[in-house]
């Protein structure tokens, strides 16, 4: 079967680094987008990778390494407001997006 | 700026009635999703479109149906409301061409069925 494993919630401090990990075994692999969710809100876009290697983009960098299956979502200089839900999700052979259950980031002052 | 819009923000439905749920986008995308989001469960596809009067079933199809007369409006139909199908409803959109390309999502209905 498809799966797409990350942490169910983490806590940061505001100011620190944080990194929300995402792992996957999936049929075929044709990019992994990371999302993110506020309370109450639609997901927003934040990233895509589909080689492997670092892609950053401010204060979100995400990483893929495409044989461990595995991706990771660092989140530099935290800010309150990075407050949310983070979702990982895989575009598989068929193209169609297979999602994790989302890490719930909590940041703290 | 691209948009995605939900008829409906909460709903409050009785079981066994026939729930409407409409989605419009203004960005002329191909591909219209419908998604459900549950706790402790990550997106659900129920059905998605690639085109207009096109439908494909997505994972979790028992229940619901869909119907996309024009390109830019996709609905989401529960025959007979059950308890089991009470959720946030998602909707989404995106260009047709290269899988690269992200979805944008409308702000969600969150249904309740009593």
């Amino acid at each position: 079967g498809q799966n797409i494993d990350q942490p169910t919630e983490m806590t940061a401090t505001e100011g620190a680094i944080v990194q929300i990990n995402c792992t996957y075994q999936t049929s075929g692999f044709n990019g992994l987008f990371w999302y993110q969710q506020h309370a109450g809100e639609a997901p927003t876009f934040l990233s895509y990778n589909v080689l492997d290697g670092l892609e950053e983009k401010g204060r979100f960098s995400s990483f893929l390494s495409r044989s461990k299956g595995y991706s990771y979502l660092l989140l530099k200089e935290l800010q309150m407001k990075d407050s949310a839900s983070y979702l990982c999700a895989v575009m598989d052979s068929n193209y169609q997006l297979i999602w994790g259950a989302g890490t719930k980031l909590i940041i703290k002052p | 700026d691209v948009k995605v819009t939900q008829s409906s923000r909460y709903l409050v439905k009785r079981t066994g009635e026939k729930v409407f749920l409409e989605c419009v986008q203004d960005m002329d995308h191909e591909n219209m999703f419908w998604y459900r989001q549950d706790p402790g469960l990550g997106l659900r596809l129920i059905y998605f479109s690639y085109d207009v009067k096109m439908k494909e079933k997505g994972d979790i199809p028992e229940g619901y149906s869909v119907s996309r007369e024009k390109k830019e409006r996709f609905s989401l139909i529960l025959e007979s409301a059950s308890t089991n199908q009470t959720s946030m409803y998602l909707c989404a959109s995106s260009p047709g061409t290269g899988y690269s390309h992200e979805q944008y999502f409308g702000p969600g209905t969150r249904l309740t069925v009593t």
